[in-house]
């Protein structure tokens, strides 16, 4: 089975200074590696995702991520926080190909950032 | 292309009463996808179709609920004798067939309070 854990369901951060979500993964299989984000009361937008090839994953809007089996994470980062990125963030694991693409979540980390 | 869309974004409801939700994929994906939100949760996986055949069921969907997608284009999600356990956002997301990482694509989500 898989499964995500996100650590800390709450990071704060200043505009400007540098963003840094959590992410650990289980997996049997080699994954396919997701982050969302969700804005308040709307569905979920992707921001990237690892399926094979450069662990270092770019995403919109200055996300990226990087794959690291070693220590089974895939850590979201952006240099530089905006206001308008303030939002929950979900990080996900599915099968790959081999599988049928159900995707697994995590509790979520919403981001504040102020001014 | 218009993206996953999804009806009504928000419906109140008496318990014991039914609810049924629709959706409708991005045109030609194959795969359709329900998942339940609750506060403060990640997603979690309910069903997918592949086509019009329903191919998994989790066990989080009781008896109550009974998903279609009858044509192998949009697809109805009934809820049958509600209880406020049921209060949540229920996403829809759709993809193309497995390979090469396709990306699933969420809705803007229904809300659902059973009062």
């Amino acid at each position: 089975a898989q499964s995500v854990t996100q650590l800390g369901s709450h990071v704060s951060v200043s505009e400007g200074a540098l963003v840094l979500l959590r992410c650990n993964y289980s997996s049997s299989v080699p994954p396919y590696l997701f982050w969302y984000v969700q804005y308040p009361n709307q569905g979920l937008q992707l921001l990237l995702k690892y399926t094979t090839g450069a662990t270092l994953v770019k995403g919109i809007n200055g996300f990226e991520a990087e794959f690291k089996k070693s220590e089974t994470s895939f850590h979201l980062t952006k240099p530089s926080a905006h206001m308008s990125d303030a939002a929950e963030y979900f990080c996900a694991v599915s099968e790959g190909d081999t599988g049928f693409q159900k995707l697994v979540f995590g509790t979520g980390t919403r981001l504040l950032v102020s001014p | 292309d218009t993206g996953v869309s999804q009806d009504p974004r928000h419906k109140i409801t008496k318990r014991g009463q039914n609810v049924t939700f629709r959706c409708d994929p991005i045109s030609e994906h194959n795969r359709l996808y329900w998942y339940r939100q609750t506060l403060g949760q990640g997603p979690e996986f309910l069903t997918y179709f592949q086509n019009e055949a329903q191919l998994e069921k989790s066990r989080l969907l009781s008896d109550r609920f009974s998903a279609e997608r009858p044509k192998g284009s949009f697809s109805t999600l009934e809820i049958q004798r509600t209880e406020q356990g049921d209060s949540a956002m229920y996403l829809c997301a759709s993809s193309l067939l497995p390979g090469s990482g396709n990306t699933i694509y969420f809705g803007e989500g229904s809300w659902l309070t059973v009062v």
